[in-house]
């Protein structure tokens, strides 16, 4: 089982350039996440998707947009790439509704840069 | 007011010391704490586990609540070089969709 699959592991945008992440889970989960991790501010949510057909807004949504293209897989999209955005993305899965008993299983990451 | 507060370390320890790592939560909804342990270019994952108050022990690690205070901690005994990694609490309320992280203690086991 690979888990939760994510594609670019690393990425060096310009500012003001376009890139999705990609993000596939074969557990069979009905909820997907999008975070961020950033020195001394931890793990944010971006967006989740609670089912297939759902998304909503986490804590730090602006200048994301995401899909839940099926029930496998969930990609983000940043639309105008600003410094800001550079961080550590990390994509997770989890059984519906056990988020809350820690059943978050998480990929490797992407690494983005933007300049 | 974050959510959640952890202080980020880095804590260095010599083999076999018995470990402490802290966070504090700021809102008494909060049931649910987790502990995730996370390697050097690697995601997150879960460790341990707690529901509402109390301890919660698995082999080396222990897991300890204290809602009174909003305090949360885990206990690793005897350290091994594999726990060197970054241990991030995370807490959650009944019902809820997402977790609320603390910013992560990075933790070096010296052999």
């Amino acid at each position: 089982n690979a888990g939760v699959t994510q594609t670019p592991k690393f990425q060096v945008l310009k500012t003001g350039q376009s890139m999705t992440l990609q993000c596939a889970q074969d557990m069979n989960h009905n909820s997907m996440y999008w975070y961020r991790q950033d020195p001394g501010m931890g793990l944010r949510l971006i967006y989740y998707s609670a089912s297939e057909g759902t998304t909503d807004k986490g804590e730090v949504p602006n200048g994301y947009n995401v899909s839940r293209l099926n029930k496998r897989e969930f990609s983000l999209r940043l639309e105008s790439a600003a410094p800001s955005q550079t961080s550590v993305y990390f994509c997770a899965s989890s059984p519906e509704g056990q988020v809350i008993t820690g059943e978050l299983f998480f990929g490797e990451g992407s690494r983005l840069t933007v300049l | 007011q974050k959510e959640v507060e952890q202080d980020p370390g880095p804590l260095s320890v010599p083999e076999g010391a018995i470990v402490s790592l802290n966070c504090t939560y700021s809102n008494s909804a909060f049931q649910y704490f987790m502990w995730y342990r996370q390697y050097s270019r690697k995601g997150p994952e879960l460790l341990m586990y707690t529901y509402s108050s109390g301890n919660k022990e698995d082999g080396r690690f222990t897991a300890q609540v204290d809602k009174s205070s909003k305090y949360i901690s885990l206990f690793i005994r005897d350290s091994q070089p594999s726990d060197s990694a970054t241990y991030l609490c995370a807490v959650a309320r009944t019902g809820a969709n997402n977790l609320f992280f603390g910013t992560g203690t990075r933790l070096t086991v010296i052999p």
